[in-house]
């Protein structure tokens, strides 16, 4: 059990495209969901939080506008990176949890931009 | 001094020997105390998670919770070359708003060879 799938594995783009990934929780209801960024050999960098059915919160110095984060239903997580630009070029990685502290965790979403 | 320290390594082992990897921290609200293993590319995967001060094992695996030292450990017996990868802490407590939502640490390399 606790499975979280996320789509797509790996995304190449142009400079100022837009490009969405998804984050599902398949065998669990997420009442709260996390985005995060991992560049090579570096920790897990929390970029937003978000719960059903609300806003998300944005960590420090995270561009709310330019990561739109959909928590649309209790399996169903969205980040859509808008305009991106080279710089944006990361491992994205989603996690989930039901109740209780227990994050599980997306196979994570390997973004280049050109 | 970061909340929550753990040396990125690399930790090189052979195979069979008895690897430990260790977290300290500095917030004595953290309750919850977790280990999560990130193979390269891949998405991290929960591998232990304890609640409070003791010992947890499971398999080849076990967790032990100081909270007096603010001091976390994860021993695995036998390693195997499968067992080389990111090895990282996290941990929460009650923080404002009611929410856990853990801390990482950078995470440790583990390489086991044969």
């Amino acid at each position: 059990g606790a499975v979280v799938s996320q789509h797509p594995s790996r995304v190449i783009c142009k400079s100022g495209t837009s490009v969405k990934i998804e984050c599902r929780s398949l065998d669990f209801q997420a009442t709260t969901m996390f985005w995060y960024r991992q560049f090579p050999k570096q920790s897990l960098m929390l970029m937003a939080t978000s719960n059903e059915g609300s806003k998300a919160t944005y960590e420090q110095g995270v561009e709310k506008d330019k990561f739109l984060i959909n928590h649309a239903s209790l399996t169903l997580s969205t980040l859509t990176v808008t305009s991106a630009h080279p710089e944006d070029s990361s491992f994205y990685i989603c996690s989930a949890r039901e109740s209780g502290t227990v994050q599980f965790f997306g196979p994570g979403t390997r973004l280049t931009v050109l | 001094q970061k909340e929550v320290e753990q040396d990125p390594g690399p930790l090189s082992v052979p195979e069979g020997a008895i690897v430990s990897l260790n977290c300290t921290y500095s917030n004595s609200a953290f309750q919850y105390f977790m280990w999560y293993r990130q193979y390269s590319r891949k998405g991290p995967e929960l591998l232990m998670y304890t609640y409070s001060s003791g010992n947890k094992e499971d398999g080849r695996f076990t967790a032990q919770v100081d909270k007096s030292s603010k001091y976390i450990s994860l021993f695995i017996r036998d390693s195997q070359p499968s067992d080389s990868a990111t090895y990282l802490c996290a941990m929460s407590g009650l923080a404002s708003g009611g929410s856990y939502i853990p801390t990482f640490g950078r995470g440790t390399s583990l390489i086991v060879h044969p």
